[in-house]
């Protein structure tokens, strides 16, 4: 069974830096056509793309958002980690890791429960 | 950027209605496009994809259709479960989603 469990500061202040870590299990991100991702959803608005990363360390990122954000996987632990600088309030959101692989690589079949961050002094 | 325009935003349907939620591209994106439901408070599931393939465990009543830049879900016979908002989801270039429909009871 697959799972994934977003981790990380549920309050953050304008300009730091947010540290999200997506810890799952059922699967290995060493295996070939894997991939996990990162979704965002500010309160009551729609889903937004951040980042993805794969099996070979092969990474995407948000074109508007890719000066800002980072992914990494550590393989060893079954974590995939999302960083993201300089946060405003409009990022505000629940923050979602997913998992893809075989033939709907690129979709999002499993998804973790989400974590609300919210940017405010 | 690709752009997704899903029409209508909000449905109001019965129970036993077919209904139909379409999803238009800025450009073409063949067939990468995915749909998911959402309920209040959960994360999205996913329902179809690659446009027409449904997810393992997804009732049949739902099927999706389209190439190019225009797509379509359908839902044969609404039952109460299926009330909730529903994304579509383009991968051809990179990822964006629709801005959501939401499905009401009438």
């Amino acid at each position: 069974q697959i799972t994934l469990k977003e981790s990380g500061p549920a309050l953050v202040k304008p300009t730091q830096t947010l540290t999200l870590t997506c810890t799952f299990s059922g699967f290995s991100l060493t295996s070939v056509g894997v991939g996990v991702g990162w979704i965002r959803q500010p309160p009551g608005k729609a889903l937004e793309w951040l980042a993805n990363i794969y099996w070979d360390d092969g990474k995407n990122h948000s074109p508007s958002l890719k000066s800002r954000v980072t992914i990494t996987k550590d393989t060893s632990k079954n974590q995939v980690v999302l960083t993201m600088t300089n946060m405003d309030p409009v990022d505000t959101a629940t923050y979602y890791c997913a998992h893809s692989s075989g033939e709907k690589i690129e979709t999002f079949d499993i998804w973790g429960q989400g974590t609300l961050v919210t940017v405010s002094s | 950027d690709i752009q997704m325009t899903q029409s209508p935003s909000t449905l109001s349907a019965s129970v036993g209605d077919r209904v139909t939620i379409t999803c238009r591209a800025s450009q073409s994106i063949n067939n990468w496009l995915a749909w998911y439901q959402q309920k209040p408070g959960k994360a999205p599931k996913l329902l179809i994809y690659k446009a027409s393939s449904l997810e393992s465990g997804v009732p049949s009543r739902f099927s999706g259709s389209g190439s190019g830049t225009e797509f379509t879900l359908t839902i044969s016979s609404l039952q109460s479960d299926d009330f909730a908002t529903y994304y579509c989801h383009q991968y051809d270039s990179y990822h964006s989603f629709g801005q959501g429909t939401k499905l009401e009871i009438k």
